[in-house]
Order: C-alpha cells, then structure tokens, then sequence
C-alpha cells in the first residue's frame, strides 16, 4: 500500500463547476501538505501549502486537512478551461537536520489526478 | 524573477552511457531537491541538499545515481551505466530554507533506448 493514495481519475467536469479533488494518507508523521498543479510537459507548480489542519483559501481555491481521518482535498470553485491539470497532492514528515533545525525536505506525492474542464 | 531551470530539456541516450542532468536554483535558495517522476511510479523523491549540510540520499535508487552540488547554487544528477528502466523525467526543485515550499524546474525528460 503507498503511503499516499490519490484517485487518478481521469475527472471531466462543465466550466463553472466545483471540483473536489482528495487524497488519503497512512503515515500520521506527515505534517506539511501542498497541492501542485502540472501540465503537460511542464513542471509541477505551487499551489498551495498548510501544516495545520482546517481550511486554508486562496482565491477560488480551498485546502483542506484532516488531520484524524488522514485525508486532505482541494477544491476548485468556478472551475475554468484553464485550470485542466493533473493535480498532485504532497506530504512530508518533519525531520531533525544536521544543523539542529527541523526539514520538511522530502515530499512523497500522490500519484495525481488528470482533471479536464469543458467550456 | 527567473525560476528554477535545468538542462537539457530532452535527453536522448543509449543503455550503458553516462548522462549528466543540470539544475540552476533560484537565486538565494539554500535547498535543493531532485526527483524523477515516470508514468508507473508517479513522482519520487531522489536527494536532498540543505546548505553546508550532507545531502539526504535516501531516495537514490542504486550506486549509478549521484549528486553534487557546487558552491551551494548549481547542482548536476549524474547516472552512470545508464538502464532503460531510468527512462523518466527528472525534476528538480529548490526552496528558501528547509521548511519553505518548494519550486520546480521543467525537468529533463531522459529517453534510454
């Protein structure tokens, strides 16, 4: 079982819908979440990260983190032709470094969900 | 201002080659991760560097994986007797400090053939 479970879709959805997009987590080390957006060809691209649970919004994006039921999501309101991507979800687990601080340098990632939205 | 860039963008080489993959920080970055992302595995964390400090290696799949990292800025992946199984795209990221976000270049797309 991966340590992160992510639905891969594919997930087709009108403009101007609400999209849920949701990942499970076995590790309860995990503290510090994102979410990036990809396309295709391109680099995965920040867009948005929490260590708490709760939600956290930006613009017509939502985070969410669950912290006891293991389970993240983000939601996309108003959904645009534009926002078509496979969306990953990202956890880390805090380490100690060498230098006495504390890292959350080591992402484990889901395995993305492919979202298109049709005008 | 500029992002993380790293080249080549494509690499095309045959089984039992070395190749070299190279990665420009953000200016002012002071941690830089690879990874490698291929359609069976999703996207997997390879090595870690922060500062002055010894890289974290945990993710390096076998002894023909290598990193370093030159005066704290430029970094170079460096696979050795290259298999077709390490056929993927190589991504790398940098961040401000260890527990900044994370921004990723364009990755270099290798093809062993």
């Amino acid at each position: 079982q991966k340590e992160v479970e992510q639905d891969p879709g594919p997930l087709s959805v009108p403009e101007g819908a609400i999209v849920s997009l949701n990942c499970t987590y076995s590790n309860s080390a995990f503290q510090y979440f994102m979410w990036y957006r990809q396309y295709s060809r391109k680099g995965p691209e920040l867009l948005m990260y929490t260590y708490s649970s709760g939600n956290k919004e930006d613009g017509r994006f939502t985070a969410q983190v669950d912290k006891s039921s293991k389970y993240i999501s983000l939601f996309i309101r108003d959904s645009q032709p534009s926002d078509s991507a496979t969306y990953l979800c990202a956890m880390s687990v805090p380490r100690p470094t060498n230098a006495g601080g504390t890292s959350y340098g080591k992402l484990t990632f889901g395995q993305g969900t492919i979202l298109t939205v049709h005008p | 201002g500029a992002g993380v860039s790293q080249s080549p963008s494509n690499k095309v080489t045959e089984k039992g080659k070395d190749v070299e993959l190279r990665c420009d920080p953000i200016s002012g970055h002071t941690a830089l991760y690879w990874y490698r992302q291929s359609l069976g595995q999703g996207l997997e964390f390879l090595i870690y560097f922060q500062g002055n400090s010894a890289p974290d290696k945990s993710g390096l799949p076998s002894d023909r994986f290598s990193a370093e990292r030159t005066g704290g800025s430029v970094s170079t992946l460096t696979i050795q007797r290259t298999q077709q199984e390490d056929s993927a795209v190589y991504l790398c990221a940098s961040s401000s400090g260890p527990q900044r976000a994370q921004y990723f270049g364009p990755g270099t797309r290798l093809t062993v053939l």
